[in-house]
Formats: C-alpha cells, sequence, structure tokens
C-alpha cells in the first residue's frame, strides 16, 4: 500500500543552526502534504500546508522564515527548521492524502514515522 | 475554542474491562470522523472511521452524534496491546483534502 517515509528519524542540532526534515510519498503522488507538530503529552498541531509547485500555507502563529517549507515535486516534501532553538524540540511528522480520484482505497490518509527533534 | 476536544485521561484498566472515550467537535460543518491510535513516540495509526450509523470493528465500535457534535469510541475486553493514546480527528467540510484536526488524545493503559 501507499507509504510516507520520513527522514530523519532523529535528529539533535545546536541552537542556531538549520535542520532539515524530508517526507516523501514512496508509491503515490501527494500534491499536498501536512506538516504537524507534537509536544509531549499534546496534540498534533497543524503548522502548513505545503502544496506542490507553490507556497505553502501556514497555520497562525507559525512563523513562515522559521519553518521554510518546500514542495518541489508531487513525491517531496521538506521542512527545514532555521536558526533552532531548545524550544524548537518536538516531534515534528508529515502526512499525506492519496488522489482521492482513485475511490475508497485512495481516500486514506497516511503519516510519515516522524521526527524527534533536539535541539541542544 | 479548540476544534477537537477530548478528555486526556489516563484511564487505567484492567484487562477484559470495557472502557469508553469521548470526544466533542465545535464545528457543525465537519464531515468526516476518524479514531486514531499512536503509541508512544510513534506516528499516529488510523484506527477506525466513524459513520453516522455507527460502525463496528472487532472489539472497537465508534459512535458519532452530529446533534451534540459528539464522538464516542467503545472497546470491549481490554487487551495489554490497547494501551496507547486515542486521538479523535475530524475534517472539515471544505477544507484541504486531507487537513485533519486532532484532539489531544485520550491515554489508555491496559494493565494485567
Amino acid at each position: 500500500g501507499a507509504v510516507v517515509s520520513q527522514h530523519p528519524s532523529r535528529v539533535i542540532c545546536k541552537s542556531g543552526t538549520s535542520v532539515k526534515i524530508e517526507c516523501r510519498s514512496l508509491d503515490f503522488q501527494a500534491t499536498t502534504m501536512f506538516w504537524y507538530r507534537q509536544f509531549p503529552k499534546q496534540s498534533l498541531m497543524l503548522m502548513a500546508t505545503s502544496n506542490e509547485g507553490s507556497k505553502a500555507t501556514y497555520e497562525q502563529g507559525v512563523e513562515k522564515d522559521k519553518f521554510l517549507i518546500n514542495h518541489a515535486s508531487l513525491t517531496l516534501s521538506t521542512l527545514t527548521v532555521t536558526s533552532a532553538h531548545p524550544e524548537d524540540s518536538s516531534f515534528y511528522i508529515c502526512s499525506a492524502r492519496d488522489n482521492p480520484n482513485r475511490g475508497s482505497a485512495g481516500n486514506t490518509i497516511y503519516f510519515g514515522e516522524g521526527s524527534w527533534l533536539t535541539v541542544v | 475554542r479548540k476544534e477537537v476536544e477530548q478528555d486526556p485521561g489516563p484511564f487505567n484498566v484492567p484487562e477484559g474491562a470495557t472502557v469508553a472515550f469521548n470526544c466533542t467537535y465545535s464545528n457543525s460543518a465537519s464531515q468526516s470522523f476518524f479514531w486514531y491510535r499512536q503509541d508512544c513516540r510513534k506516528e499516529p495509526k488510523l484506527l477506525m472511521s466513524v459513520y453516522s450509523s455507527g460502525n463496528e470493528d472487532g472489539r472497537f465500535t465508534a459512535q458519532l452524534n452530529r446533534a451534540s457534535q459528539y464522538i464516542s469510541l467503545l472497546i470491549r475486553d481490554s487487551k495489554l496491546s490497547d494501551s496507547a493514546t486515542y486521538l479523535c480527528v475530524v475534517i472539515d467540510r471544505g477544507s484541504t483534502l486531507g487537513r485533519l484536526y486532532f484532539g489531544r488524545g485520550t491515554q489508555l493503559t491496559v494493565w494485567p
């Protein structure tokens, strides 16, 4: 079945550096992908909607310049956390929806495995 | 007000018990509803969709009450492997396909 792969699964970086997280749809094309962040014991909060070939749509309160999203192809979206700070340490997870025109089997949302970011 | 509200628990129940989780949503235009399961430090996985007529999958029963904007999940004959966080998820009508609203999750621990 369709799978979304996210990389890296864990990353530790120093304050002030940038880190890139990749989200790939492995056997389907995803014109839209979503990036979420989850703090411990909290809900997944949508950060932004990544649109292939155009600018991402950010949720209120999410800094566009800090969380750079690039969706250059139909199978890859990247989230770059720029000038990372310890408060950016969190679980970041992407999701993608299979083509809804493929019928009920395609009406499924797939999550990546998530990326644990620790900023020290 | 949050889009989706859930009692965070935790719920601690013995094996074999029946446990129920509730969830309310604020947008009456919401069109699709799901229960996801999330194990510690892992990504969420779809447990089941929730249909207006109610639906059952083995030991799991989901109910939707549109009038009250309320969703429930019932787990019968709890197993140790059911220990996880259960997330109520809603998709709004007209929103970007795949845009999910998550509840904060209800933590369940099943003990022997």
